[in-house]
């Protein structure tokens, strides 16, 4: 099983919603990551997890919140998001170690309102 | 200041034909490269993938070629499929971070 996957698949929220991105894996793999990629450009690193604990956030405003509950699942919280954080919002996972092959999932296409 | 450059945003191939596609870096930490084609809608599918310590790995039609000193690494594919029509991106690797090239859209023409 080398699949990842992501709920929900699109989401439209307003300025003042709060709503949770959700991503799953059971490769085994103990890194897991958040990128946001916006129109013909390429993934941008948010956010990564190793071993569950937050061990890269690449400057993200605190309105977008990680977090990794357990080995196999990965959120991302949403809050007073802004329309120009409107994208699609891509997990990815890995195993840990100095081969590591990033498995992505479907995203999920964000519009913020 | 990109880290991973991809010059080409696109490139038109035979069917048949070799297809070559090329990629930059300016960071010599980079100790692992990747190649990722992408569909519309979809999230990036990993293709292949070399280590700095090497020069050539080959899977398949697949064979991506890194030149250290150049800081230059490349993807060939051999013979281009119409399915293989897609934005591919290349990747680097430092630690725990990946940074990724803008990405070059392969148009392959039966």
């Amino acid at each position: 099983d080398t699949e990842v996957t992501q709920t929900p698949k699109h989401l439209v929220m307003g300025m003042t919603n709060k709503k949770s991105l959700k991503c799953e894996q059971h490769m085994g793999h103990r890194a897991m990551y958040w990128y946001k990629q916006k129109a013909k450009k390429p993934p941008e690193l948010m956010f990564v997890y190793s071993y569950e604990k937050l061990s890269i956030n690449e400057s993200v405003p605190s309105r977008f919140s990680p977090e990794c509950p357990n080995s196999s699942l990965l959120n991302l919280h949403l809050h007073a998001l802004q329309p120009e954080d409107s994208a699609l919002y891509l997990c990815a996972s890995s195993q840990v170690g100095t081969i590591q092959t990033q498995y992505f999932g479907p995203g999920t296409r964000l519009l913020v309102l | 200041d990109q880290q991973v450059k991809q010059n080409s945003p696109s490139l038109s191939v035979q069917e048949g034909r070799i297809s070559i596609l090329n990629c930059d870096y300016t960071n010599s930490m980079f100790d692992y490269f990747l190649w990722y084609k992408k569909y519309p809608a979809e999230g990036p599918t990993f293709l292949i993938s070399i280590s700095s310590i090497k020069d050539k790995n080959e899977d398949g039609r697949f064979t991506v070629f890194l030149n250290k000193s150049a800081k230059h690494l490349s993807l060939h594919i051999v013979p281009s499929q119409p399915g293989d029509s897609a934005v591919y991106f290349c990747a680097a690797r430092y630690g725990q971070n990946f940074v990724f090239g803008p990405g070059t859209r392969l148009s392959v023409l039966p």
